[in-house]
């Protein structure tokens, strides 16, 4: 089945720096990739994603990228602020329909 | 975006006993609702699959006779934690897709259980 490893798993930046978080997938199949924020003990909410047709989409301060072939697909989040802290999930959907997610990353923003 | 409603928040309760927890989307309907499982600090791991109107599928590993998940209509599952033990202690969370599959999914609040 689909596996999704996510690095780093612990990120803190300065605010204002930029953070990236990478994610891999093992199905080929896997045509639509979100990303998730969830803060402490809060449910996790949608921020971005990206199918499979496209290579990068961006929302603000917010883009994503996909590279199909290396089966690669990054978060990136620019001029970041002390309200982007929290844990980010990235996940991978294939043919089954399932949502699998990678393990996640604490990232910190420090003002 | 769409609202997926989760109750309770919170329970706790004694070994032995069974756990409901209800999964409610309130303004889309959901033909097909996830169930997940968040231990702290760690990832959302997929239990089953709940289709309206028919069995739930399970992932590998995950007691299908403990976790009893009822999809009874568009608009609300449910899952059962039967006989429930400390080590079932954990984040319990749905989604829910008006798309049918798992691509633009709406989480529920979640339910924390404590089991003592």
């Amino acid at each position: 089945g689909e596996n999704v490893e996510q690095h780093p798993s612990t990120l803190s930046v300065q605010e204002g720096d930029s953070a990236v978080i990478k994610c891999t997938y093992s199905d080929s199949a896997s045509n639509y990739f979100p990303w998730y924020k969830q803060e402490l003990g809060k449910r996790p909410q949608l921020i971005i994603d990206i199918r499979s047709n496209v290579g990068e989409k961006k929302d603000q301060r917010i883009a994503v990228t996909l590279n199909k072939t290396a089966k690669h697909f990054s978060l990136h989040i620019t001029e970041t602020q002390p309200e982007d802290s929290a844990v980010y999930f990235c996940a991978a959907e294939g043919n089954t329909d399932k949502l699998i997610f990678g393990t996640g990353t604490r990232l910190q923003v420090f003002p | 975006g769409a609202v997926v409603s989760q109750h309770p928040s919170w329970v706790i309760c004694k070994s032995g006993t069974s756990v409901k927890i209800e999964c409610r989307s309130l303004d889309f309907q959901a033909t097909t609702m996830f169930w997940y499982r968040q231990f702290p600090k760690q990832s959302l791991m997929l239990m089953a699959t709940s289709n309206e109107g028919s069995k739930a599928t399970y992932e590998q590993g995950v007691e299908k006779d403990k976790f009893l998940i009822n999809h009874a209509s568009l608009t609300l599952s449910t899952l059962t934690v039967t006989s429930a033990h400390p080590e079932d202690s954990s984040f319990y969370i749905c989604s829910a897709s008006f798309l049918g599959r798992g691509e633009k999914l709406f989480f529920g609040s979640g339910t924390q259980l404590s089991v003592l």
